[in-house]
């Protein structure tokens, strides 16, 4: 069956310290992988995607995501936190065709910022 | 640029009434998805549409019901209101992109049954 981990429940960094947030997933294929933001009362933003190519993929917010098939992880990046970024954070899974397209999300890594 | 809309943001609802969630997908999106977020947990996939006809479903229950109109707005109407249906229900898009799609989302409506 498809899942999503994200083994890091809550995370605490200092500002100005580098974050990496994991995501493992379990697939049949190679899936589509995104990681959304959702701050507290908000919506999902799209941080990044993977479809197929370059393994590393940037966003925004200067994130960016590596794809590594032989570990079926899809890792998040970034090299100095901001105090904004504080949110939760979410990996996910998204189908290719012809199957389905529905999501699978992880259970989520809330990020803390210290000052 | 336009994002998706859900209205209402926010509504409170007795046990046993009913309640309609409505959606605006981006413009030329054509295919629309809707999710719950319970207290604390990820969102979980409730049901889809593309080109208004139901495409996937997934753990919605039977008192829920959903549709997509010929302006590809979405209605979730859910009955016989439960304290356990209370949660963030969220609404996403998406445009054919040759397989390769992804799922805008729009801002969610908070639903708290009393």
């Amino acid at each position: 069956a498809q899942s999503v981990t994200q083994p890091d429940i809550h995370i605490t960094v200092s500002e100005g310290a580098s974050l990496e947030l994991r995501c493992n997933y379990s697939y049949g294929a190679t899936p589509y992988l995104f990681w959304y933001v959702q701050s507290p009362g908000q919506g999902l933003q799209l941080l990044l995607k993977y479809f197929s190519g370059d393994t590393l993929v940037q966003g925004i917010k200067g994130f960016e995501a590596e794809f590594k098939r032989s570990q079926s992880s899809f890792n998040l990046r970034k090299p100095s936190v901001h105090w904004s970024d504080a949110a939760e954070y979410f990996c996910a899974v998204g189908g290719r065709p012809p199957g389905t397209y529905k999501y699978i999300f992880g259970t989520g890594t809330r990020l803390k910022v210290l000052a | 640029a336009a994002g998706v809309i859900q209205s209402p943001r926010h509504l409170i609802k007795e046990k046993r009434e009913t309640a309609t969630l409505k959606c605006y997908p981006i413009p030329r999106h054509d295919t629309v998805y809707w999710y719950q977020q319970g207290p604390g947990q990820d969102p979980q996939f409730l049901i889809s549409f593309y080109e208004k006809m139901q495409s996937d479903k997934g753990s919605i229950p039977d008192r829920f019901s959903a549709q997509q109109f010929s302006d590809y707005h979405s209605e979730l109407n859910m009955s016989s209101l439960e304290l356990g249906d209370s949660a963030l229900y969220f609404c996403a898009s998406s445009f054919p992109s040759g397989g390769q799609e992804t799922q805008y989302f729009g801002p969610g409506t908070r639903l708290l049954v009393l």
